[in-house]
């Protein structure tokens, strides 16, 4: 039953350090999505890769945020310095595009982060 | 540009009540329209999906309408249980090379014993 896979699941870190979440998508996927969902703001599309490039990055803060993909079956969101007000779920999605036909999303477990 | 308005929670039903949760969309061209589900403590998972205008999706029980003529897609559920307790949302994929996903803010249902 394939599925993306996030780590850690949880992460409790203090004002300053630097968090680095890791997905693994679905294999055979061709998009990854970055994904934070608070109270407060609802679900906020931070980033997107198609065949690993970056299409989109515009919902992230980029003073402090980067997204990557090293290789297909890896996609990492950093977090450098962390500050409490990142403190939120981070969700991994991916998903496969051919020929512009939209299939659906799927999404990993999510990542807790709380920034003390 | 795109976007999709549902309606504001939370919805309380007791069970085997009738569930309706309200979607419209706005969008250029012709979008898919899904429904996700969020149950506690896990990520989003698909529900339903329908590609084209009249296509109905369903799944566990639940379905939607692809209406172009009112831009909505409004989910509905003939007699919901307890384990349908969850946040509800609904998305439009843009036509496009990005498969992007705008979702609606999200509706919690809770249905009681």
């Amino acid at each position: 039953d394939a599925r993306v896979t996030q780590t850690p699941r949880h992460k409790v870190t203090e004002m300053g350090q630097e968090v680095t979440m890791r997905c693994q998508p679905i294999l055979g996927h061709n998009t990854v999505f970055w994904y934070r969902q608070t109270m407060m703001q609802g679900l906020e599309l931070l980033a997107y890769f198609r065949n690993r490039a970056p299409l989109d990055d515009s919902g992230m803060p980029k003073d402090r945020f980067s997204a990557e993909m090293p290789d297909a079956t890896l996609a990492t969101l950093k977090i450098q310095p962390s500050e409490p007000r990142d403190s939120a779920v981070y969700f991994c999605a991916s998903g496969l595009v051919l020929g512009g036909f939209h299939n659906e999303q799927f999404f990993g477990p999510g990542t807790r982060l709380t920034v003390l | 540009g795109n976007s999709v308005t549902q309606m504001e929670g939370p919805v309380t039903l007791s069970e085997e009540a009738f569930l309706t949760i309200n979607c419209t969309y706005t969008a250029t061209g012709y979008p898919s329209l899904f429904w996700y589900v969020q149950y506690p403590g896990e990520g989003l998972q698909l529900l339903l999906k329908a590609t084209k205008a009249d296509d109905k999706g369903s799944n566990k029980g639940f379905e939607a309408t692809y209406r172009k003529e009112t831009t909505s897609f409004h989910l509905e559920k003939g007699s919901v249980q307890v384990s349908d307790s969850a946040v509800y949302f609904c998305a439009l994929s843009d036509r496009g090379a990005t498969n992007k996903l705008i979702f609606g803010t999200g509706t919690l249902l809770a249905v009681q014993p």
